[in-house]
């Protein structure tokens, strides 16, 4: 079946540091791949998403590569903030209809 | 605004009864899902439905139940038979299966 990888937690980091979130996949066909963020109490926001080999998706400073041939997906930022305190969740989706979401991981941005 | 509601908020459930939990949106998309978080864990997927009148098992189905009779409401009933159903479930919207999933605000259920 499929599934989803992401770096353990938590991350804890200084304010303009260098942030990667690693996440790998395993999975039939061709999935999409996305990078979700849940604030505390809340529900999911997408924050990027690509759908093919070699895509970036990016948002609010956040990228990621879709890498076919070592079946990552991995969410970079090069200056992180206090307000990206946050969990951070990578997902797919096939054509089946059934989405795999990794376990989560948890960062903490110190001022 | 388009968008996604759950309610309510937080329900409280008592031994061998079963609650019902809502979830309705216009966003005009065919997929829905229902999700169980549980605290520093992902979401499990419980039950989908990719088409009115029309619902798929998920990764942890048993002692839950749903129904799709309209294409904006997709309500998910936890059984008397789910014996540790205290957990944040969390309903979500797509437009077709591969496409980005829009989430509700969740609902934080605990038994009394």
């Amino acid at each position: 079946g499929n599934s989803v990888t992401q770096m353990e937690g938590p991350v804890t980091l200084s304010e303009e540091a260098f942030l990667t979130i690693n996440c790998t996949y395993t999975a039939t066909g061709y999935p999409s791949l996305f990078w979700y963020v849940q604030y505390p109490g809340e529900g999911l926001q997408l924050l990027l998403k690509a759908t093919k080999a070699d895509d970036k998706g990016s948002n609010k400073g956040f990228e990621a590569t879709y890498r076919k041939e070592t079946t990552s997906f991995h969410l970079e930022k090069g200056s992180v903030q206090v307000s990206d305190s946050a969990v951070y969740f990578c997902a797919l989706n096939t054509n089946a209809g059934k989405s795999t979401f990794g376990d989560g991981t948890t960062l903490t941005v110190k001022p | 605004d388009g968008g996604i509601t759950q309610s309510p908020k937080y329900l409280f459930r008592k031994e061998g009864q079963n609650v019902t939990l809502s979830c309705e949106q216009n966003l005009n998309h065919d997929a829905m899902y229902w999700y169980r978080q549980d605290p520093g864990q992902g979401l499990r997927l419980i039950y989908y439905s990719q088409i009115v009148n029309d619902f798929q098992k998920g990764d942890i189905a048993e002692g839950y139940s749903v129904s799709r009779e309209k294409k904006e409401s997709f309500p998910l009933t936890v059984t008397s038979a789910q014996k540790n159903p205290t957990a944040f479930y969390l309903c979500a919207s797509s437009s077709t299966e591969q496409e980005t999933q829009y989430f509700g605000p969740g609902t934080r259920l605990l038994v009394l």
